[in-house]
């Protein structure tokens, strides 16, 4: 067990829809990292937050949002879905950020139909 | 843009065969890390290398960073069935960014 929490662990739904992820990270990290994996892309950085602020950007699409709390859970948002967006999102934590290892949730397997 | 690849793509071995994947960067590393996805799991963290032809071990496993911090190498010594999974390294370039590596899945043949 990592202590990355994800809910939910699977969402099917329709394109042209929008739905939020959710990640909790372990205790005490104060960073949180988006990535998308699916079979042709492989892992692709989304985004990170650091202690509720914007740390790093990576291939995130415009229709895509994320935050982080207060309380440093952090919430993604993926609006207009497309098939290609069927993908497994996992979140990460990290102590601080930058170079340190990252602990990974189990991921939000999302299907668009 | 960042490149990262990871060579093989793919590799099958028997059991008790050894194992190594290769990451290479287009730019200079300030550090290295290694994952290993388990089949319809998540990435864990195995390592970090950070210093110029530095070599780890982790049992059967050693980690190498290249002299001049552009490539790095995963072997693992006689290979078990719990060896399977796709091994990835990573990397932070200076704009925070992380990329990922291809990815090497291994499947271990008992």
């Amino acid at each position: 067990d990592s202590g990355v929490t994800q809910t939910p662990k699977h969402l099917i739904t329709a394109t042209g829809q929008r739905v939020t992820l959710r990640c909790s990270p372990r205790s005490g990290d104060l960073s949180v990292y988006w990535y998308q994996q699916s079979l042709d892309q492989g892992l692709q950085f989304l985004i990170q937050y650091y202690n509720g602020e914007e740390r790093a950007k990576g291939n995130i699409l415009e229709r895509f949002s994320a935050q982080q709390f207060p309380d440093l859970h952090s919430e993604l948002n993926l609006s207009s879905l497309e098939l290609g967006d069927s993908a497994l999102y996992f979140c990460a934590s990290s102590r601080q950020g930058g170079d340190q290892p990252q602990h990974f949730g189990d991921g939000t397997r999302l299907s668009i139909l | 843009g960042q490149q990262v690849m990871q060579i093989p793509q793919y590799q099958h071995v028997q059991e008790g065969e050894d194992f190594t994947t290769y990451c290479n960067s287009s730019t200079t590393l300030s550090n290295i890390q290694w994952y290993k996805q388990r089949p319809g799991g998540h990435p864990v963290f195995l390592i970090q290398l950070v210093k110029s032809g530095e070599v780890k071990k982790q049992k059967r496993l050693t980690f190498q960073f290249g002299e001049a911090k552009k490539n790095s190498s995963l072997h693992i010594t006689a290979t078990q069935t719990t060896d399977v999974g796709t091994y990835f390294c990573a990397l932070t370039n200076t704009g925070n960014q992380f990329y990922f590596g291809t990815g090497t899945s291994l499947t271990v043949i008992p």
